[in-house]
């Protein structure tokens, strides 16, 4: 089992659609990062939280510590939101993130 | 935002032959970075994590003598695939760090080795 698992796999849906990816973690964790990477490979980091909720634009992420989960939320979907959105867990006094699989949404017009 | 460039984005060699990837924080001092090797379709893999002035420390079945790292300011660290193999193939990112948590990621270096 990993450590940081997300759902779903993959994801397809229709532009304007309301988009949710849930992220569980099974260990401690400083903070998790939501993450981008198109099919370029490039990866932009959209948040990193470590209580609470984020908002920029119409990505929304959320975490909840004490039952270790954390969702992304994409509000009114785009085709150009079609990419591979990876959640990762920073553990440990070195930094170092534990990567779920990662959700491929693809979004149709 | 903290910005960190790759050089080369992508880059084909022979087998046998050794290739440098440069991984640069363009507005900030990284204190730390990291490099992380990506298959097709999997997530990353953390190689090795690099401190300014200091070796770099290795994950569990990384070969240091294979995949050199140097972090010689704050600003660059090179990974250097010795004697690269078909096998070596891989999507190679980098991500650097300041004092803070959080990582900012390079755009990648696609390497094949034919």
């Amino acid at each position: 089992k990993n450590e940081v698992e997300q759902s779903p796999q993959n994801l397809t849906a229709q532009e304007g659609e309301f988009i949710t990816i849930n992220c569980s973690y099974s260990v401690g964790i400083s903070a998790l990062h939501w993450l981008q990477q198109h099919p370029g490979g490039g990866i932009v980091s959209l948040f990193m939280l470590s209580s609470g909720k984020k908002k920029h634009g119409r990505l929304i992420a959320t975490i909840n510590i004490q039952e270790k989960h954390s969702s992304l939320h994409i509000t009114a979907s785009h085709p150009r939101d079609s990419a591979v959105y990876i959640c990762a867990a920073l553990t440990g006094t070195a930094s170092k993130l534990t990567f779920g699989t990662g959700t491929r949404l693809q979004v149709t017009l | 935002g903290a910005v960190v460039s790759q050089h080369p984005s992508w880059v084909i060699c022979k087998s046998g032959t050794s290739v440098k990837i440069e991984c640069r924080s363009l507005d900030f001092q990284a204190t730390t970075m990291f490099w992380y090797r990506q298959f097709p379709k999997q997530s990353l893999m953390l190689m090795a994590t690099s401190n300014e002035g200091s070796k770099a420390t290795y994950e569990q079945g990384v070969e240091k003598d294979k995949f050199l790292i140097n972090h010689a300011s704050l600003t660059l660290s090179t990974l250097t695939v010795t004697s690269a193999h078909p096998e070596d193939s891989s999507f190679y990112i980098c991500s650097a760090k300041n004092t803070g948590w959080e990582q900012f990621f390079g755009p990648g270096t696609r390497l094949t080795v034919l």
